[in-house]
């Protein structure tokens, strides 16, 4: 049972490239988000989309788009990459439910230079 | 955005039970309270959550004040594996998941 799915899991952009995260949960979860995580901080929501079709932002949207493909992945691109994007992403994924547990993905680390 | 307010970090030692406060002082009614944890170099875990009655798991229980204003993840015995932040996330309207800071929990042997 893989649960969520991150790709890559170690990423170094040059600044202005782009690039996109992908993810992707075998437990069919209606709900998807994606976070970033700066060395020593709590993480922080960049994008979340409740059900397939829906997108939302999050505390950190800028810079950032989703596409939430299908009910399985929800990707994230960075359009042109900053060194102020450095930082460990996860996905996670949940039921729609709420007061159910999410998951979590094992997180991307990516450095801009 | 829901906000709660936890310690920074905390000490114990093991064997010994950690009681790890939280403090959501404006819930509401219909809001859950969940505990997730972040061993070292690996992705948030879900732990417990509640929302009105006390609950136990094979991880941990979570006791919540009646008045729901605040609420501790109870860990009976600590061991060094539970060394780890710990985050209380209240969760209100669509179930969006908002970390604050969290709870560094250290496990002395």
């Amino acid at each position: 049972n893989a649960g969520v799915t991150q790709t890559p899991k170690f990423q170094v952009l040059k600044t202005g490239q782009s690039m996109t995260l992908q993810c992707a949960q075998d437990m069919n979860h209606n709900s998807m988000y994606w976070y970033r995580q700066d060395p020593g901080m709590g993480l922080r929501l960049i994008y979340y989309s409740a059900s397939e079709g829906t997108t939302d932002k999050g505390e950190v949207p800028n810079g950032y788009n989703v596409s939430r493909l299908n009910k399985r992945e929800f990707s994230l691109r960075l359009e042109s990459a900053a060194p102020s994007q450095t930082s460990v992403y996860f996905c996670a994924s949940s039921p729609t439910v709420r007061g159910t547990e999410a998951f979590f993905g094992q997180g991307t680390r990516l450095t801009v230079v | 955005d829901a906000k709660t307010t936890q310690p920074n970090s905390m000490e114990s030692n093991e064997e010994e039970p950690v009681h790890l406060p939280c403090n959501h002082s404006t819930i509401s009614g219909t809001d859950y309270i969940h505990w997730y944890r972040q061993l070292p170099s690996q992705g948030p875990e879900y732990v417990i959550h509640g929302l009105t009655s006390n609950v136990n798991n094979r991880m941990a229980s979570l006791a919540i004040a009646e008045d729901r204003k605040s609420s501790t993840l109870i860990l009976h015995r600590a061991t060094l594996r539970d060394a780890a932040v710990y985050y209380c996330i209240r969760i209100q309207g669509a179930q969006k998941l908002v970390f604050g800071q969290g709870t560094r929990l250290t496990i002395n042997p």
